[in-house]
């Protein structure tokens, strides 16, 4: 597509609920990302794809978040158990290249609450 | 880990003066970007620069990589040019943001 399409745009869940996200990257760009951006804060990094592989999961806040990317395109993460402080902007970007660079492009963002 | 560090933390001009933005980082890294967040919460990419000075209309980016820093240049600022600020580094295949430098440009 055009750009990096995010679904839902809001999502509000009860506490202890799974949620879905969805991310669908710029065609063509092997390289996807996710990040999770709390009310007035900075970006905090949470994993990479290259293709459908995703080198460090290290950046996932616990074993509550995973993600997985299929036919080199569309991104889901996934949280269980959904807990308060997982409320914040969910941003998934793209790019052609791995690890920023030229064409890096974000997404507007999936706002979950959970209450 | 590596540290970033923005500064300064909040900056308040008028329409049409320039400012600098400041992005130190404490180790070698191995890619630098500019990104601007605007008021409505979109990010822009602003410049990819690991090294050297580009340039975009009033705007221009300096990252002196020996030195571990970068500068964002903005001149003859506008208000559409409010928002965050954010400089982002590559180590050890993780992206690490700094905590952005909000800049208001009032009328």
């Amino acid at each position: 597509g055009a750009g990096v399409s995010q679904s839902p745009s809001n999502k509000v869940t009860e506490k202890g609920k799974d949620v879905e996200l969805r991310c669908d990257p710029i065609s063509g760009h092997t390289a996807l990302y996710w990040y999770r951006q709390s009310l007035g804060q900075g970006l905090e990094f949470l994993i990479y794809f290259q293709g459908n592989s995703a080198p460090d999961k290290s950046g996932l806040p616990s074993d509550r978040f995973s993600a997985e990317r299929t036919g080199g395109s569309v991104s889901t993460l996934t949280i269980q158990r959904t807990q308060q402080e997982d409320s914040a902007v969910y941003l998934c970007a793209s790019s052609s290249e791995g690890l920023l660079g030229y064409g890096y492009t974000f997404g507007s963002g999936t706002r979950l609450t959970v209450v | 880990g590596i540290q970033v560090e923005q500064s300064p933390p909040d900056l308040i001009l008028q329409e049409g003066a320039n400012s600098t933005l400041r992005c130190n980082f404490s180790d070698s890294v191995n890619n630098l970007q500019w990104f601007h967040q605007n008021p409505w919460g979109q990010l822009i990419n602003l410049f990819y620069i690991p090294s050297g000075t580009k340039q975009n209309g009033r705007l221009s980016a300096t990252t002196v990589a020996t030195e571990r820093y970068s500068l964002l240049y903005i001149s003859s600022s506008q208000t559409t040019d409010s928002g965050v600020y954010f400089c982002a580094v590559v180590r050890d295949d993780k992206i690490i943001f700094g905590k952005g430098t909000r800049l208001h440009i009032l009328p």
